[in-house]
């Protein structure tokens, strides 16, 4: 079956750091590929997705690329801001018309001033 | 404004009472989903709806149920034949089922 593997958290950085959140994924067809934030308290918002192989997702200066031979879709962001801190979780979609979301476990990111 | 509204936020009952929990969207999405959420494991699927009148079990729908007599409503009963219901639920609606998902702000439920 599918399933996505995210690196343990949670991670702490400081403000302006480097952040690189891997995720690696197992699936039977083609999947597309999203990256899910939830901040306190609330529901989740799409990040980013990649729909096929070499795409690359971007939004709010986040980036994740679909490496299909290392089957890995990492989240990175060149300087995080205390706004970004929360649960960030890594999904897939498997092709078919009844295709569901599969989910990572997520990470918790927290940005310190 | 479009959305997904839950409500409540926070919902506390006791051991051995059914609840229900309460799903609307005003975003004319087909689909609607429930999604428990528990520290460190992710979100997992209990029951999904592509249309009116039809949902499908998810994989974990023990000890849950829900109904789809309208679009815009999706209610989940959270039974107590459910084990382990303390959780934090998730509802989301989509145009479809493979397109994008968007999620309601979540209710927390408290059994003791």
């Amino acid at each position: 079956g599918n399933s996505v593997t995210q690196m343990e958290g949670p991670v702490t950085l400081s403000e302006e750091a480097f952040l690189t959140i891997n995720c690696t994924y197992t699936a039977t067809g083609y999947p597309s590929l999203f990256w899910y934030v939830q901040y306190p308290g609330e529901g989740l918002q799409l990040l980013l997705k990649a729909t096929k192989a070499d795409d690359k997702g971007s939004n709010k200066g986040f980036e994740a690329t679909y490496r299909k031979e290392t089957t890995s879709f990492h989240l990175e962001k060149g300087s995080v801001q205390v706004s970004d801190s929360a649960v960030y979780f890594c999904a897939l979609r498997d092709t078919g018309a009844n295709s569901k979301l599969t989910f990572g476990k997520g990470i918790t990111l927290s940005v310190r001033p | 404004d479009g959305g997904i509204t839950q409500s409540p936020k926070y919902l506390f009952r006791k051991e051995g009472q059914n609840v229900t929990l309460s799903c609307e969207q005003n975003l004319n999405h087909d689909a609607m989903y429930w999604y428990r959420q528990d520290p460190g494991q992710g979100l997992r699927l209990i029951y999904y709806s592509q249309i009116v009148n039809d949902f499908q079990k998810g994989d974990i729908a023990e000890g849950y149920s829900v109904s789809r007599e309208k679009k815009e409503s999706f209610p989940l009963t959270v039974t107590s034949a459910q084990k382990n219901p303390t959780a934090f639920y998730l509802c989301a609606s989509s145009e479809g089922h493979s397109y994008e998902q968007y999620f309601g702000p979540g209710t927390r439920l408290t059994v003791t």
